[in-house]
């Protein structure tokens, strides 16, 4: 069964500096994808960046990249150079796509507050 | 470029009334999902479908029925809403799986049954 962990409920930056968002997953399936997305206080979903179980290199989109450790399960979101603007929840997600299912499951979130 | 749209924003029910939520999408994606989102709970995933006429549940399908007619259209029914349904909807759609495919979410439907 698929399984995405996230064992930060809240974690608090200062601008300009970095800040990991922790996330494990659990599944059986070699084949499987990695993403995170942003909710802000709006509400909408924003998508920041995918890594899957098969690439070599960990993800990077601008100011996000992913630490992504195959043997632990770990898909850590890395946000460089904090802004004000990242406060903001973050969520990792996992799909995978095994014996006729494909679902995309989410964790929990992690809050995340980044203050001047 | 609408991307995934959903109707209502906001909705009040009565307990055991019934609504639909409707959700549809622009971009041609076979897939397309609906979670409910509560706080601390994250986002749930209640049923989904993989194409027109395919459709399969997920965490959390009981009170929750749904059908996929069209590939654009993906509506969500609640035949007799319960105050435990009171929670923010998401419609949510993609390319069928592959690399990358993520969801593009709609903006939500804000739901509360008294």
């Amino acid at each position: 069964a698929q399984k995405i962990t996230q064992t930060q409920p809240g974690m608090f930056v200062q601008e300009k500096e970095a800040v990991t968002l922790d996330c494990t997953y659990d599944t059986s399936d070699p084949s499987y994808g990695l993403f995170w997305y942003k909710q802000p206080s709006s509400g909408e979903m924003i998508f920041l960046i995918y890594q899957g179980s098969y690439d070599q290199q960990n993800a990077t989109e601008g100011r996000y990249s992913l630490n992504f450790q195959k043997a632990r399960k770990s898909a850590n979101l890395v946000i460089s150079a904090s802004q004000l603007g990242d406060s903001a929840m973050y969520f990792c997600a996992m799909r995978e796509v095994v014996s006729g299912t494909d679902k995309l499951i989410f964790g929990t979130g992690t809050r995340l507050q980044v203050f001047p | 470029n609408a991307g995934v749209t959903q109707t209502p924003k906001f909705q009040v029910l009565k307990t055991g009334q019934s609504m639909t939520l409707q959700c549809a999408q622009d971009m041609n994606h076979e897939y397309m999902s609906w979670y409910r989102q509560d706080p601390g709970m994250g986002l749930r995933l209640i049923h989904y479908s993989v194409g027109a006429g395919i459709t399969d549940q997920g965490e959390v399908p009981n009170g929750y029925n749904v059908s996929r007619s069209t590939t654009e259209d993906f509506p969500l029914r609640l035949l007799s809403a319960a105050p435990s349904q009171t929670s923010v909807y998401f419609c949510a759609s993609s390319s069928p799986w592959g690399n990358p495919s993520p969801l593009h979410f709609g903006n939500g439907t804000r739901l509360t049954v008294t």
